[in-house]
């Protein structure tokens, strides 16, 4: 059964600064990644999508990188600011219709 | 505007009662989808549909129950078998349904169901 862990649940940091997001999942099996954003009481919005014959895609300030073979996909956040606050999940297909969810990575950028 | 749309945004129900929760996509999209999210938790699949009047459980389906009568819209009904449906419930759709590799899901703003 795939599972999906992101650490650290949760990160403070200052605004301007560069982070990463980590996102791990026992089974390499996968078709795709995703990242989503959560703001409070707010549904999610894709923010990046990784094939699995994929290595990294970018939008703006994010990056995603996915290493199939190990299991692991980071978000990479440059010049952090204020409004990228919010709640960052990482989703795997396994090629149904299902994707799984890790439980989030809850970011706050301080003024 | 396209997009997903589901109401109530906040809902109220007393124990025993069913009650069923909206959700419609202008999208034209094949696929849509029921998740449950718990504080601190990540999303679990309720119910999914990928084509009308064709519905399969997901992981977390006991209590619940759906209809897809048309493409647009696919509504949940908590039924009184629930034994703890205090949650947010979010629908989401996609384009190609069984195209696994190449389509995102796009999510509605998402129910908060509180029962008293």
């Amino acid at each position: 059964k795939q599972e999906v862990t992101q650490i650290p649940a949760a990160l403070s940091v200052p605004e301007g600064e560069n982070l990463v997001l980590n996102c791990s999942f026992t089974d390499s099996a996968i078709y795709n990644l995703q990242w989503f954003r959560q703001d409070p009481g707010k549904g999610l919005t894709s923010l990046l999508l990784i094939q699995s014959s994929q290595r990294e895609q970018t939008s703006g300030r994010l990056n995603a990188s996915l290493d199939k073979s190990s299991g692991r996909s980071t978000l990479y956040i440059a010049a952090s600011q204020p409004g990228d606050s919010a709640t960052y999940l990482c989703a795997v297909n396994g090629g149904s219709e299902k994707l799984v969810f890790g439980k989030g990575t809850k970011l706050t950028v301080n003024p | 505007d396209g997009g997903i749309t589901q109401s109530p945004k906040y809902l109220f129900r007393k124990e025993g009662q069913n009650v069923t929760l909206s959700c419609e996509q202008n999208l034209n999209h094949d696929a849509m989808y029921w998740y449950r999210q718990d504080p601190g938790q990540g999303l679990r699949l309720i119910y999914y549909s990928q084509i009308v009047n064709d519905f399969q459980k997901g992981d977390i389906a006991e209590g619940y129950s759906v209809s897809r009568e048309k493409k647009e819209s696919f509504p949940l009904t908590v039924t009184s078998a629930q034994k703890n449906p205090t949650a947010f419930y979010l629908c989401a759709s996609k384009l190609l349904a069984g195209r696994a590799g190449t389509d995102t899901q796009y999510f509605g703003p998402g129910t908060r169901l509180t029962v008293l």
